[in-house]
């Protein structure tokens, strides 16, 4: 399993876009990278995946580097709602069980 | 659609004894994993059944087993329960596999006193 390293702690502004890095310098070639996020006292939330190309759903945008040895995850206008622990995983699909580390704690401020 | 139930959501219980916990997925999810989170060792991964096979199985004692029905519905069970076995236990649906857009329970939070 690709292990990941994120900042344990980051602020963000209300309405101000939210960058999570995350680095995976042993992410493999088949390996994706997944991001979760934990909001206080409910189940972790599953936001995104990505292989290579960036990805953009309704909750977030993944960027992915070409050498994919790390990766953000942006949340566009970030609100209150956003206070989350976030988790960047990096895994197999479909067989790798999800290993969180520690993940960043983001805290959205008025 | 229906999310992910687990029941009960809080349980309390004393050393020595056995807890079962139960996680009904999503319908038409196979996947079902089981997850503890302690404030010391984060979220960590206790196994996966899929169409009623475990399939992996995190770093845990044997006194932790779990199960899955023909209808996807699981339960885990956790036997001669010890203090440090205190935990948020959180269950994790799939259509697949694990990684893919799991969905999450509520969690049971079990306090063994």
């Amino acid at each position: 399993d690709a292990k990941t390293t994120q900042p344990p702690s980051m602020d963000c502004a209300e309405g101000r876009a939210a960058n999570l890095p995350c680095n995976h310098s042993t992410i493999s070639g088949n390996e994706y990278v997944y991001w979760y996020r934990q909001i206080h006292s409910q189940g972790p939330q599953y936001i995104i995946h990505g292989l290579k190309n960036n990805e953009t759903n309704e909750m977030a945008s993944l960027i992915i580097t070409e050498d994919r040895k790390s990766s953000t995850l942006i949340l566009p206008h970030a609100t209150l709602r956003d206070t989350a622990v976030y988790y960047c995983i990096g895994g197999d699909s479909g067989n790798t069980p999800l290993v969180f580390g520690k993940g960043t704690r983001l805290s959205v401020i008025a | 659609k229906a999310g992910v139930t687990q029941t009960p959501r809080y349980l309390i219980k004393t050393r020595g004894q056995q807890v079962t916990l139960s996680c009904s997925p999503i319908s038409g999810h196979r996947s079902v994993s089981w997850y503890q989170q302690t404030p010391g060792q984060g979220l960590q991964f206790l196994f996966e059944y899929f169409s009623e096979t475990q399939r992996n199985k995190g770093n845990f004692p044997g006194r932790f087993s779990g199960r899955q029905f023909s209808n996807s519905r699981s339960e885990m069970n956790v036997s001669t329960l010890e203090l440090g076995d205190s935990a948020l236990y959180l269950c994790a649906s799939s259509l697949t596999g694990f990684l893919t857009e799991a969905f999450f329970g509520q969690g049971t939070r079990l306090t063994v006193v």
